[in-house]
């Protein structure tokens, strides 16, 4: 079946350090499935980060970035200088059918920043 | 302001009884789902709707049921809880572009 592999956490970075948090997908109906990270901030429910369609591309948002590897199979999230306000968990997901919004997630990677 | 609103926030119930775990959508999308999470897993499909009337099985369906009375609500029902649906979890509402808006979450515990 279908499945995402992510950054086992807790991972804690120091303020202002760079931050990568590897995802891997595998997707065995569709060569080349919908990705997404979305992040879960303490107290609030999931919300989209950043989405990308197309192999190749690159997503971003709010200083993160993501780029769509269908070589590597990969989806790795980076930021160049992490905040405090960071702090979340983050989600990498992969969608295959539009019009259903399916989702499948990874198990979620726990971002602590220290100050 | 809050588009997706989940009630309760938490509640404990006892193994045997039943438990209805609900959710509101201002959003007016046709989509909502269902899904738990738990340590060591990611968030996983319960049950989800394409629109009034209309319920559908997820990936883990089994000792839980759903109902869609209407656009904007959606709820989850547990007949006989049981210590392993002790568990978080999440509603989110869609319109089929897989950009999915989740509700804060309600935190279940069973005795």
């Amino acid at each position: 079946g279908d499945s995402v592999t992510q950054t086992e956490g807790p991972v804690t970075v120091s303020e202002s350090e760079s931050l990568i948090i590897n995802c891997t997908y595998s997707a065995t109906s569709i060569a080349y499935p919908n990705l997404f990270w979305y992040v879960r901030y303490p107290g609030e429910g999931l919300q989209l980060l950043l989405k990308v369609i197309t192999a190749g591309q690159k997503g971003s948002s709010r200083g993160f970035e993501a780029t769509y590897n269908k070589e590597t199979t990969s989806f790795h999230l980076q930021k160049a200088s992490v905040q405090e306000s960071d702090s979340a968990v983050y989600y990498c997901a992969l969608g295959l059918t539009e019009g259903a919004d399916r989702l499948t997630f990874g198990k979620g990677t726990q971002l602590i920043i220290q100050p | 302001e809050a588009a997706v609103t989940q009630s309760p926030r938490n509640k404990v119930a006892v193994t045997g009884g039943k438990v209805t775990l609900s959710c509101n959508q201002t959003n007016n999308h046709n989509n909502m789902y269902w899904y738990r999470q738990d340590t060591g897993h990611g968030l996983r499909l319960i049950h989800y709707s394409y629109g009034a009337g209309s319920t559908e099985k997820g990936d883990i369906p089994d000792g839980y049921k759903a109902s869609r009375p209407s656009q904007e609500n959606f709820s989850l029902i547990l007949e006989l809880a049981t210590p392993s649906q002790t568990s978080v979890y999440f509603c989110a509402s869609g319109e089929g572009r897989q950009t999915l808006y989740f509700g804060s979450g309600t935190r279940l515990t069973v005795l």
